[in-house]
């Protein structure tokens, strides 16, 4: 069974920083594209950044392009998102879901759609 | 970035009725070399993440009931629930894989009448 468990959320101050990890169980983790996809009050889902199976390709949003930062430990199973200059506006459930590919993105420019997703971890940026 | 945009916001539909939820892209999500449509659909229940119902825009994910279908290719989709049952009762969001940043609808909450 696929399993993807975040932790690391919380209260932080506008500026701050948080690191967010994903673990994940019940399949071949290097296989598979990974993204973080968020929730934000009245905003909907959003998707803020992924990475590919190996971790050689990183993509992100606008929004946090220079202030997020997506990894991966394959030998851990386990995806991580540092996020610094934190602002008000990325208060949200942050999920991290699987790709039903090993990239995120195709040399063609093209993604996959997302068949698992985790309970989330939720990140509230105030001060 | 493809704006994704969906109608109604909500609708409320009898138990056993049909509901019929719109999405529109702001461009083609029809990639011409496969011949796919870009075009995925998620159910989100209160206290739960989102789960897909739908890809490449009517091929309906294992283990999802039979009464959820989706059609449309191009810049419009559809998806339909052809008997409504109480444990339908969620979001759902459709969301656009063609091109980076993948974008989500702003979704359409249905609800028992």
């Amino acid at each position: 069974e696929v399993q993807l468990l975040e932790s690391g959320g919380g209260l932080v101050q506008p500026g701050g920083s948080l690191r967010l990890s994903c673990a994940a169980s019940g399949f071949t983790f290097s296989n598979y594209g990974m993204s973080w996809v968020r929730l934000a009050p009245g905003r909907g889902l959003e998707w803020v950044s992924g990475i590919s199976g190996s971790g050689d390709g990183t993509y992100y949003v606008d929004s946090v392009k220079g202030r997020f930062t997506i990894s991966r430990d394959n030998s851990k199973n386990t995806l991580y998102l540092q996020m610094n200059s934190l602002r008000a506006e990325d208060t949200a459930l942050y999920y991290c879901a699987k790709s039903s590919s090993i990239v995120v993105v195709t040399a063609s420019g093209k993604g996959y759609f997302f068949d698992y997703w985790g309970q989330g971890t939720l990140v509230t940026v105030s001060s | 970035d493809i704006v994704m945009t969906q109608s109604p916001d909500s609708l409320a539909v009898s138990l056993g009725e049909r509901a019929t939820i719109n999405c529109k892209s702001s461009q083609s999500v029809l990639y011409s070399s496969n011949n796919k449509n870009y075009l995925a659909w998620y159910q989100q229940k209160p206290g739960q993440p989102p789960k897909v119902l739908i890809y490449w825009a009517s091929t309906r994910e294992s283990g999802v009931p039979d009464r959820f279908s989706g059609s449309g290719s191009g810049t419009d989709f559809t998806l339909t629930i052809s008997s409504l049952q109480a444990e339908d009762v969620a979001v759902y969001y459709c969301q656009q894989y063609y091109s980076s940043p993948f974008t989500f609808g702003p979704g359409t909450k249905v609800d028992i009448k």
